[in-house]
């Protein structure tokens, strides 16, 4: 079967740096999406990874590896308006969206 | 845990035809569920927020008489692609917000249109 795993909840402090893991196991892969969430909102994009290595954009970077079935997100310079859902999903063969569950991210002062 | 189920999960359809979508959620009351499109390769587009009981609000550039949305119940909202076209053949996906404490939104499997 199709999977994505990422941690359901993560805990920082603002100012700090937080990585936010992500594993897939999908029949085929046609690129990895981010996409981050505030409460009661469409989710925004963040990151597209189709090829393995780290894409940075501003404080967030976001890095894959093909082999591994592995990728993540790094949020640097954490500020409050940081705390949100961050859904990771996978484009399989199909070109359909498996997406995990999210992570939610706390940010304390 | 909460679940949005949309159906169909494909479709194929001839132009000039009507194809209508449907997105539930299973377990909880959704007044608010959104509607995407995504292009291969690409990023989800949102379309419109679709509001239990009034007027769905449309993204700029989406058109409203085309992508007909009816939200009815607390738990269905559909998406009508009128008069369907190939240019409409793209992947849509429906989410819907959980409510109380747990407010990520929860997403449908996604349908594939092709217009034919």
């Amino acid at each position: 079967g199709q999977n994505i795993d990422q941690p359901t909840e993560m805990t920082a402090t603002e100012g700090a740096i937080v990585q936010i893991n992500c594993t897939y196991q999908t029949s085929g892969f046609n690129g990895l999406f981010w996409y981050q969430q505030h409460a009661g909102e469409a989710p925004t994009f963040l990151s597209y990874n189709v090829l393995d290595g780290l894409e940075e954009k501003g404080r967030f970077s976001s890095f894959l590896s093909r082999s591994k079935g592995y990728s993540y997100l790094l949020l640097k310079e954490l500020q409050m308006k940081d705390s949100a859902s961050y859904l990771c999903a996978v484009v399989d063969s199909n070109y359909q969206l498996i997406w995990g569950a999210g992570t939610k991210l706390i940010i304390k002062p | 845990g909460a679940v949005v189920s949309q159906h169909p999960s494909w479709v194929i359809c001839k132009s000039g035809t009507s194809v209508k979508i449907e997105c539930r959620s299973l377990d909880f009351q959704a007044t608010t569920m959104f509607w995407y499109r995504q292009f291969p390769k690409q990023s989800l587009m949102l379309m419109a927020t679709s509001n239990e009981g009034s007027k769905a609000t449309y993204e700029q550039g989406v058109e409203k008489d085309k992508f007909l949305i009816n939200h009815a119940s607390l738990t269905l909202s559909t998406l009508t692609v009128t008069s369907a076209h190939p240019e409409d053949s793209s992947f849509y996906i429906c989410s819907a917000p959980f409510g109380g404490s747990n407010t990520e939104a929860f997403f449908g499997q996604g349908t594939r249109l092709t217009v034919v």
